[in-house]
């Protein structure tokens, strides 16, 4: 089945570390954007990629790196600089074809710790 | 800029009770419009979308209508389960541009 894989499920981070997220689709998606949700809140996006080689910054993108090599990958790093990066992660992508507008297409996320 | 409001929650409905979760829009055109739920846990799902006025979009018993002369696209269902507790965010976007999400619904259903 196509769909959106990321992982770890859950990653723990320590003081100065970077750590990278997974995120890769099998959907043939153009597009593919990373979100942050915490605790009882709504999506903020971080970065997001319309084609490879290419991204742009989302409204919180401090801290954040991203890289888009491959089509079908879009891995986030969380660098040191990010003094808060304990959140739910979502990855998405979507078709950006001509016709009527597609959905997003989401992973089941990754949660993130301090430890 | 475009935006999405949504009724603040949590929103507490006994089973079998009628759902209505409000979505109001701001947006320079007309743009597609989406449902999506969140279980625990879990990315968000597609629920239902509708892409111009007057459609109507359904599934799993959720419908909601595109209202363009209210800038509107409330979610509704007859009769809500115990499992349709999750979080339901309501979503814009324009063809070749970025989703706009809502700050989301919690709707917890009590048995």
């Amino acid at each position: 089945d196509g769909g959106i894989t990321q992982s770890p499920k859950y990653l723990f981070r320590k003081e100065g570390q970077n750590v990278t997220l997974s995120c890769e689709q099998n959907l043939n998606h153009d597009a593919m954007y990373w979100y942050r949700q915490d605790p009882g809140q709504g999506l903020r996006l971080i970065y997001y990629s319309q084609i490879v080689n290419d991204f742009q910054k989302g409204d919180i993108a401090e801290g954040y790196s991203v890289s888009r090599e491959k089509k079908e990958s879009f891995p986030l790093t969380v660098t040191s600089a990010q003094k808060n990066p304990t959140a739910f992660y979502l990855c998405a992508s979507h078709f950006t074809g001509t016709g009527s507008n597609q959905p997003q297409h989401f992973g089941d996320g990754t949660r993130l710790s301090i430890l | 800029g475009d935006s999405v409001t949504q009724m603040e929650g949590p929103v507490t409905l006994s089973e079998e009770a009628f759902l209505t979760i409000n979505c109001t829009y701001t947006a320079t055109g007309y743009p597609s419009l989406f449902w999506y739920v969140q279980y625990p846990g879990e990315g968000l799902q597609l629920l239902l979308k509708a892409t111009k006025a007057d459609d109507k979009g359904s599934n799993k018993g959720f419908e909601a209508t595109y209202r363009k002369e209210t800038t509107s696209f409330h979610l509704e269902k007859g009769s809500v389960q115990v499992s349709d507790s999750a979080v339901y965010f309501c979503a814009l976007n324009y063809y070749g541009q970025n989703f706009v999400f809502g700050p989301g619904t919690r709707l917890s259903v009590l048995p």
